[in-house]
């Protein structure tokens, strides 16, 4: 079955720390990756995506993302999280013409 | 650059009353994604068309029903609306990025409250 987990409900951290989200998939053929954020009623902004060739891939916001095949990961990762990065995250795996399968997302809270 | 357009923004019915969310893709891209984001949530895929035509169906109710029309545009609509239908609708439509690779371009959503 299709599906992404993204392990962690909740995440704390303090601003000037770094970030890693986590997220694992299930897809039966090659998956294109995507991390998506979203404020809170706002709608999903691209944060990166990952569909073929370098496995470290840079996003917008200074984020990147690493897919790791061998244990079906692709975990987003900021060096120094700021005040502003606040939100819900969420991990999304497709097949190109196909639909978009989201994780339950990761709501990042971000202290001063 | 065009984005998707969705209207309305906001949309507040009563239960049992229907409702038309609508979609406009960005120029020239054919096909056209509608995702359920109830609160809390995470986006859940509803139907999608390819060339005016059905090409994929997810966990959509039998009281919705979606078409897309000869200028791509799509509309969902929803009848005998229930308190759970109360979510963010996103639309989405596919084209090809930077990269060349398809990938989906987000609307802004229609926030539909049933009260």
């Amino acid at each position: 079955a299709q599906s992404v987990t993204q392990p962690d409900i909740h995440i704390t951290v303090s601003e000037g720390a770094s970030l890693e989200l986590r997220c694992n998939y299930s897809y039966g053929a090659t998956p294109y990756l995507f991390w998506y954020v979203q404020s809170p009623g706002q709608g999903l902004q691209l944060l990166l995506k990952y569909f073929s060739g370098d496995t470290l891939v840079q996003g917008i916001k200074g984020f990147e993302a690493e897919f790791k095949r061998s244990q079906s990961s692709f975990n987003l990762r900021k060096p120094s999280v700021h005040w502003s990065d606040a939100a819900e995250y969420f991990c999304a795996v497709s097949g190109g013409y196909n639909k978009l399968i989201f994780g339950a997302g990761t709501r990042l809270a971000v202290h001063p | 650059a065009a984005g998707v357009i969705q209207s309305p923004r906001h949309l507040i019915k009563e239960k049992r009353e229907t409702a038309t969310l609508k979609c406009y893709p960005i120029p020239r891209h054919d096909t056209v994604y509608w995702y359920q984001q109830g609160p809390g949530q995470d986006p859940q895929f509803l139907i999608s068309f390819y060339e005016k035509m059905q090409s994929d169906k997810g966990s959509i109710p039998d009281r919705f029903s979606a078409q897309q029309f000869s200028d791509y545009h799509s509309e969902l609509n929803m009848s005998s609306l229930e308190l759970g239908d109360s979510a963010l609708y996103f639309c989405a439509s596919l084209g090809r990025g930077l990269a060349g690779l398809y990938e989906q371009y987000f609307g802004p959503g229609t926030r539909l409250t049933v009260t």
